[in-house]
């Protein structure tokens, strides 16, 4: 049971370039959602989704795409990677039942450097 | 939308004594309240959570205290040992599973 996956763990890109970050559950979470770290800003929403097909905005989406075509698989795309996209990235999922709360599994991260 | 507040911090404690990590949220909706502890290098990771309808809950060395009227909760970690040593966020979600992180505090324990 791997939990949540995140690969890769480091990447460098230049300006411009276009890149996705991948995640992967297999906890059959309905759940999932992708923030970013920054020092002192905390984590901060990027997208979510709660289920394969459904994805919505979260606190901070610009520059980013998300899909959702399966249950276990929820990609981040970097468009245009931009200085300001420097952080880590963390991929998050739970089970997601109406009116009822679980604790979030994260991946380890993937901490990425916009040059 | 919902806003955690987190504060102190930074925290520093001397091995064995307790430490009290405080958090607000504005969104009177919002019924669950977890706990995460962030070590170097590596992703949040639940260490205990409360529910609205609870005051406080116990587990081990650490505990959580809601008080619903003033929106803030606590977390309370007693005997820290230094691998108590991270960063700890609290969050908040109402109905939709949306976790609204607060900042994070660096909880040093010195030996």
């Amino acid at each position: 049971n791997a939990g949540v996956t995140q690969t890769p763990k480091f990447q460098v890109l230049k300006t411009g370039q276009s890149m996705t970050l991948q995640c992967a559950q297999d906890m059959n979470h309905e759940y999932m959602s992708w923030y970013r770290q920054d020092p002192g800003m905390g984590l901060r929403l990027i997208h979510y989704s709660v289920g394969a097909g459904i994805t919505d905005q979260g606190e901070v989406p610009n520059g980013y795409n998300v899909s959702r075509s399966t249950t276990e698989d929820f990609p981040l795309r970097l468009l245009s990677a931009a200085p300001s996209q420097t952080s880590v990235y963390f991929c998050a999922s739970t089970w997601a039942l109406t009116g009822t709360n679980y604790g979030y599994t994260f991946g380890s991260g993937t901490r990425l450097t916009v040059v | 939308g919902e806003n955690v507040e987190q504060h102190p911090s930074t925290l520093s404690v001397q091995e064995g004594d307790s430490a009290v990590i405080k958090c607000t949220y504005s969104d009177s909706a919002s019924n669950y309240f977890p706990w995460y502890k962030q070590e170097l290098g590596k992703g949040p990771q639940l260490i205990i959570d409360i529910r609205s309808n609870v005051g406080e809950k116990k587990d081990q060395r650490i505990a959580v205290t809601l008080n619903k009227t003033a929106k803030h909760f606590s977390l309370h970690i007693t005997e820290t040992q230094p691998e108590d040593s991270a960063v700890y966020f609290c969050a908040a979600a109402g109905a939709n599973s949306k976790l609204t992180f607060g900042k994070g505090i660096t909880l040093s324990v010195r030996p």
